[in-house]
């Protein structure tokens, strides 16, 4: 069974600084494919990014930053110089195939507070 | 413009009551779904369907049934609602059922049971 364990339940942070979410990841599948979604206060769930099992290259877009590290199954997202409009609830899923129809499981999520 | 929407976006009703929440998609999505995110955040999936066809059902109470009209709607009809419905249910949608196609989300209804 799939399962994503994102350990760190709340981070508060001052603007300006770095902030790191840890995702952790189980699966049995060598395919695979990983997201991160952002659900602001305003509740909507807005996709961040995805990765396939077989492409370890780091992202980066903007301030944001993922490393996907299958040694330690991991795939985390940095933000870089944090701003106060990323206060949000960051979600890490796990996508496994069931035949030709997926199936996404969420971790509990991260509450992000970036402070002015 | 809303590629996935979802009405109504509050709903308030009491126990013992049955009630629906719509949605819609523009995308041209073959794939749909049903998630319950419980107070504490937590998201889990109830249903998906693909053209119409029931594709995952996890273990949600038969008070729960979806219908599918057309590909662009999946509906959530719930029998006998309970306390324990409360949530925020959210509908999505994806290209298709494969695992690699980032789902798009509605933006949400909050279901209030007293």
């Amino acid at each position: 069974a799939q399962k994503v364990t994102q350990a760190q339940t709340e981070i508060s942070v001052v603007e300006k600084e770095d902030v790191t979410l840890d995702c952790v990841y189980e699966t049995r599948d060598t395919t695979y494919y990983l997201f991160w979604y952002k659900q602001p206060p305003s509740g909507e769930l807005v996709f961040l990014i995805r990765r396939n099992s077989f492409d370890e290259q780091n992202e980066i877009s903007g301030r944001y930053s993922w490393n996907f590290q299958k040694s330690t199954s991991s795939f985390n997202f940095t933000i870089t110089a944090s701003q106060v409009v990323d206060s949000a609830v960051y979600f890490c899923a796990l996508s496994e195939a069931i035949g030709a129809n997926s199936k996404l499981t969420f971790g509990k999520g991260i509450t992000l507070s970036v402070r002015p | 413009d809303t590629a996935v929407s979802q009405t109504p976006k509050y709903l308030v009703t009491q126990m013992g009551n049955d009630k629906s929440i719509k949605c819609e998609q523009n995308l041209g999505h073959d794939t749909m779904y049903w998630y319950k995110q419980d107070s504490k955040k937590f998201l889990k999936i109830m249903f998906s369907y693909n053209n119409k066809e029931l594709i995952i059902n996890e273990t949600v109470p038969n008070r729960f049934s979806p219908k599918s009209p057309d590909k662009a709607h999946l509906n959530l009809h719930i029998n006998s609602l309970e306390l324990g419905d409360s949530a925020v249910y959210f509908c999505a949608s994806s290209y298709t059922g494969q695992a690699y196609n980032e789902q798009f989300f509605g933006p949400g209804t909050r279901l209030t049971v007293l």
